[in-house]
């Protein structure tokens, strides 16, 4: 079973335009909510990450907004540039006895910015 | 970039055959995780390490096996390789659990086909 689940597949946004990708997840012993960014021929690098004490983190264009009673969390993208043309991975995790920093992924989503 | 070395980077190999992807860091990290990428699936967890010859399986660890007997290095074998198995693996270490606010690094990847 999909555990985090991500929406859009695919996103194409203007330069200049908000990128939005939401994700929505089941376990409610996740604690831990990473976005990670990985370019062509590249391996995933975290880009931004929440935890459930806040309902917003900001960190350049990039913040997350994270709603715990709905179960969802988004990454929002402002004033998109074609540099941050990627795929974008959500995550979870969940601390606790046997933690062993287990990541559960999201599907992924495609970022076009079109000049 | 972490000091991760993935090998073979790329790799063809015959349906049936034994094959070990080996993955390098020079970080001294305790933790080490190998994901498969897919289309439409994301980055899902295969086998992790969190010390050596400590491993466990992930979401997806069928037809796949691991072995950990330094720090740094960590590999997986596909015992009798098959079509579902072409994918793009990834490596991944840290020095603590993920959801305890460190950072997981990703290796650059190995593109395995099995024809």
């Amino acid at each position: 079973q999909q555990q985090v689940k991500q929406s859009p597949q695919s996103l194409i946004v203007q330069k200049g335009g908000i990128s939005i990708i939401n994700c929505a997840y089941e376990n409610t012993a996740f604690d831990y909510f990473p976005w990670y960014q990985q370019f062509p021929g590249k391996g995933p690098a975290l880009l931004i990450a929440i935890r459930p004490d806040v309902s917003e983190k900001k960190e350049g264009r990039f913040t997350i907004s994270f709603n715990k009673s709905a179960k969802q969390f988004s990454l929002h993208i402002m004033d998109s540039q074609p540099g941050d043309s990627a795929t974008y991975f959500c995550a979870a995790s969940a601390s606790g006895s046997g933690n062993t920093g287990k990541l559960i992924f999201g599907q992924g989503t495609t970022l076009q910015v079109k000049p | 970039d972490a000091g991760i070395t993935q090998s073979p980077r790329h790799k063809v190999t015959e349906t049936g055959t034994p094959v070990t992807l080996r993955c390098h860091q020079t970080e001294n990290h305790r933790y080490m995780y190998w994901y498969r990428q897919d289309p439409g699936h994301g980055l899902r967890l295969i086998h992790y390490s969190y010390g050596v010859k400590d491993t466990d399986k992930g979401e997806v660890s069928d037809g796949y096996s691991v072995s950990r007997s330094k720090t740094e290095d960590f590999l997986l074998t596909l015992e009798s390789a098959t079509s579902s198995q072409t994918s793009v693996y990834f490596c991944a270490i840290s020095s603590r659990p993920s959801n305890s606010g460190n950072t997981i690094y990703f290796g650059e990847g190995s593109w395995l086909t099995v024809v």
